[in-house]
């Protein structure tokens, strides 16, 4: 157990709806970073979040955007959803200076 | 801008034999961190192993270590006395020590584990 929690654990919805996931990082760490896993692919770097302020951007799409609140737990929402959307979400997080990122179980998203 | 490159997508190995997976890497940066994580069937990701820039002497974690080659940008994991639960996705990663700087991964090497 990385200490990292995701809900739901399991998504599924229609196309053109909106999904809001979200991520609980390990207690004492302050960046939160989202990834998105499509079936066999490696690991697309979406969003970076210290302490409630984005810190770095990856391929992240217009129609998604995240925050961080005050509490640290951090929440990614996913609208107009498309097929193609349809993957595996991380949310990982670390200490302040220069540590590993611990992952949490992933949120497996659905689009029909 | 960093990259991480992995030019092994699959691998196999014997059960109790090692092996090594490759990870190479391109950046500017002095300082910074490499990983290696673990994806087994689950999905989960499992930090496997960790080393520091700075440091010279290879991380060791049990069955788990690294070959890091500073001048040559080269970070390899060897996998000693392999078992069938090491069968998994195996991803290299690179950070840079600086605040705020995110992961980059490397595309994946899928490695089975054969009894």
């Amino acid at each position: 157990d990385s200490g990292v929690t995701q809900t739901p654990k399991h998504l599924i919805t229609a196309t053109g709806q909106r999904v809001t996931l979200r991520c609980s990082p390990r207690s004492g760490d302050l960046s939160v970073y989202w990834y998105q896993q499509s079936l066999d692919q490696g690991l697309q770097f979406l969003i970076q979040y210290y302490n409630g302020e984005e810190r770095a951007k990856g391929n992240i799409l217009e129609r998604f955007s995240a925050q961080q609140f005050p509490d640290l737990h951090s929440e990614l929402n996913l609208s107009s959803l498309e097929l193609g959307d349809s993957a595996l979400y991380f949310c990982a997080s670390s200490a302040l200076a220069g540590g590993e990122q611990y992952f949490g179980p992933g949120t497996r998203l659905t689009v029909t | 801008a960093q990259t991480v490159t992995q030019s092994q997508p699959e691998m196999s190995v014997q059960e109790a034999e090692t092996v090594t997976l490759s990870c190479t890497y391109d950046t500017s940066e002095s300082d910074y961190y490499l990983f290696w994580y673990k994806q087994p069937p689950s999905r989960q990701m499992i930090l496997v192993i960790r080393q520091e820039a700075y440091k010279q002497q290879n991380a060791t974690e049990n069955r788990f270590s690294v070959n890091f080659q500073k001048a040559a940008k080269s970070f390899s994991l060897k996998i000693s006395d392999s078992q069938l639960g090491d069968a998994a996705m195996y991803f290299c990663a690179y950070r840079a020590d600086n605040y705020g700087q995110n992961f980059v991964f490397g595309p994946g090497t899928r490695l089975s584990v054969l009894p």
